[in-house]
């Protein structure tokens, strides 16, 4: 099993590009999930999907969108890139429902973004 | 919704002395409360975690704690090694079924050898 996959490892973009982020998980989870983590922030929760066909705001949704495009696949895109959207994204999935012994999120490699 | 705070923010111990990390959460209702590792440049990774019907949980050098009436829980890493030296974060699950974390914004810890 891959787990959770993301891509691209890297991207540089300039100010107002767009761009999506892929993630994959191959472990049959529900729950899909997507965080911007900055330094001395934490992980911040930008969008989730509890479960396939739905789709809610995290702590920082502005800027970003999400597709859940099926039960495997979550997508974050950037429709006109910031500066401030600079950070290391990362997709983590979970079996959330009906709130198993083991809730634990495993995380996808990342995404460093840098707006220029 | 659930606020969780995580103390101190960086830790230095030498080789062989325990750490110790402490979080706080706000929603008395969450009942699962995980530990997340992550090496410089890697990915969080889960390194235990503790229900709420739980007040203790070991694993080799690693015990998490418990403490629902006072809404706290804490990592113990003793005999600390070099390797141990990361990134560690506490989380609280959000009640309900998305399986939503909230994570605490982190502690440093260097173990000096």
């Amino acid at each position: 099993n891959a787990g959770v996959t993301q891509t691209p490892k890297f991207q540089v973009l300039k100010t107002g590009q767009s761009m999506t982020l892929q993630c994959a998980q191959d472990m049959n989870h529900n729950s899909m999930y997507w965080y911007r983590q900055d330094p001395g922030m934490g992980l911040r929760l930008i969008y989730y999907s509890a479960s396939e066909g739905t789709t809610d705001k995290g702590e920082v949704p502005n800027g970003y969108n999400v597709s859940r495009l099926n039960k495997r696949e979550f997508s974050l895109r950037l429709e006109s890139a910031a500066p401030s959207q600079t950070s290391v994204y990362f997709c983590a999935s979970s079996e959330a429902f009906p709130d198993p012994p083991n809730n634990e999120q495993f995380f996808g490699p990342g995404t460093r973004l840098t707006v220029l | 919704g659930e606020n969780v705070e995580q103390h101190p923010s960086t830790l230095s111990v030498q080789e062989g002395d325990s750490a110790v990390i402490k979080c706080t959460y706000s929603d008395s209702a969450s009942n699962y409360f995980p530990w997340y590792k992550q090496e410089l440049g890697k990915r969080p990774q889960l390194i235990i975690d503790i229900r709420s019907n739980v007040g203790e949980k070991k694993d080799q050098r690693i015990a998490v704690t418990l403490n629902k009436t006072a809404k706290h829980f804490s990592l113990h890493i003793t005999e600390t090694q070099p390797e141990d030296s990361a990134v560690y974060f506490c989380a609280a699950k959000d009640t309900g079924n998305t399986g939503k974390l909230i994570f605490g914004q982190g502690t440093t810890l260097q173990v000096k050898p």
